[in-house]
């Protein structure tokens, strides 16, 4: 496709559950980021991919979050024993330079 | 103390204002400079890179200022396409850092 996708792009979990976020990016880019963006808020850094290396994953705010990008394409990220604090938007980002293509995000809400 | 501060907004003005943001980022190492645009439920996506010297886009100008840390954002003759959130980008080795944005609404 021409740009970043990402699936699924709404999901309801229950607290407790664990979920996974799927994102394809630009083929082509090497560099994958994930953000995390609350209400109201600018997206806040989680971790970052250079092809299938993790170089970056100081933003993951707990252990419950884990990211993989195994064959250096599409990513997931994994949120275990998700909680209500857990609900944002979650944005994937590919890049080649500067400029970072971001995908429509997954609206995760924690019920 | 976030490391990219920006004016709360919201910004309410008239079509055919001119409007401007401010921002300012904590970190000196920082080694280039965005304005990123967000519409309500969307993705954000790149408006402009920011110089030292100065850019300008059509109706957009974005100045830079390494010494004070300080990033601008200056929209002449405002639209009402123009209404969405703006978003203060800095970079350093790939490590992007955002604020939280600016909210601009036009009206007619």
């Amino acid at each position: 496709g021409a740009g970043v996708s990402q699936s699924p792009r709404y999901k309801v979990a229950k607290r407790g559950q664990d979920v996974a976020l799927r994102c394809d990016p630009i083929s082509g880019h090497v560099s994958l980021f994930w953000y995390q963006q609350a209400l109201g808020q600018g997206p806040e850094f989680l971790t970052y991919f250079q092809n299938e290396a993790q170089l970056d994953k100081s933003g993951l705010p707990s252990d419950r979050f884990f990211a993989e990008r195994p064959e250096g394409s599409v990513s997931t990220l994994k949120i275990q024993r998700t909680q209500q604090e857990d609900s944002a938007v979650y944005l994937c980002a590919s890049s080649w330079g500067d400029e970072q293509f971001f995908g429509p995000g997954t609206r995760l809400t924690v019920l | 103390r976030k490391e990219v501060e920006q004016d709360p907004g919201p910004f309410n003005v008239p079509e055919g204002a001119t409007v401007a943001f401010n921002c300012t980022y904590s970190n000196s190492a920082s080694q280039s400079f965005f304005w990123y645009r967000q519409d309500c439920r969307k993705e954000p996506k790149l408006l402009m890179s920011v110089y030292s010297s100065g850019n300008e886009d059509g109706r957009f100008t974005a100045q830079l200022n390494r010494a004070s840390q300080y990033i601008s954002l200056l929209i002449r003759d405002s639209k009402l396409s123009d209404s969405a959130t703006y978003l203060c980008v800095v970079n350093r080795y790939d490590d992007m850092r955002f604020g939280a944005g600016t909210r601009l609404t036009v009206k007619p």
